[in-house]
């Protein structure tokens, strides 16, 4: 078991492009979470995942934004049409079954719209 | 939402010096977890703590969820300490982790 893995760690894209960011959660764990973090801030939460079905989505989570997780694995973020407000690391943690057990993070996705 | 509070903002120390970190919440809390960030961005897992004291070599923790604080003491500082420490709560009811905006330590030889 390698942890929470995320790919890819950077990217750097032309405004108006679409992107995707791929999270592989530890194996046994159910629970899948999307944040985002700016400079400064602390994360903030955008989607989680039980399994396969999305069962909470922040209002951040604008609708360019659209997270998947197909066979309850791994999951992926897209954006579609960029902005540089997008600009930001992107996080991905999971846990297993509750949100009351302790949740482990990926080294994250650093977006940089130019 | 609830309110997560850390303080102080920042904090320089002398290798060598001990510090306390604190975290204050709002609301009942089911979850307290405590974060370092390292400078590549990761979240590294310090301590997993709704209530109680724990220790981890050099750091410890407690926390009183009913005065709704806790506390991150970091003794003998190092400077592979510096960095952000995020404490993260869940929210009685609620399903995500709630971030303070973190404790920014710089620990100078």
């Amino acid at each position: 078991d390698t942890g929470v893995s995320q790919d890819p760690r950077h990217k750097i894209t032309k405004r108006g492009q679409n992107v995707t960011f791929r999270c592989d959660p530890i194996s046994e764990h159910n629970r899948l979470y999307w944040y985002r973090q700016t400079l400064g801030q602390g994360p903030e939460f955008l989607t989680y995942f039980q399994n396969e079905a999305q069962l909470e989505k922040s209002r951040l989570l604008s609708d360019r934004f659209s997270a998947e997780r197909p066979k309850g694995s791994f999951s992926t973020l897209e954006i579609q049409r960029t902005e540089q407000g997008d600009s930001a690391m992107y996080l991905c943690a999971s846990s297993t079954e509750t949100v009351y057990t302790e949740a482990f993070f990926g080294q994250g996705t650093r977006l940089t719209v130019v | 939402g609830i309110q997560v509070e850390q303080s102080p903002p920042d904090l320089i120390l002398q290798e060598g010096a001990n510090s306390t970190l604190r975290c204050n919440f709002s609301d009942s809390v089911n979850n307290l977890q405590w974060f370092h960030q390292n400078p590549w961005g990761q979240l590294i897992n310090l301590f997993y703590i709704p209530s109680g004291t724990k220790q981890n070599g050099r750091l410890s923790a407690t926390t009183v969820a009913t005065e709704r604080y806790s506390l991150l003491y970091i003794s003998s500082s190092q400077t592979t300490d510096s960095g952000v420490y995020f404490c993260a709560v869940v929210r009685y009811r609620n399903n995500r982790l709630a971030f303070g905006k973190g404790n920014q330590v710089v620990v100078i030889p």
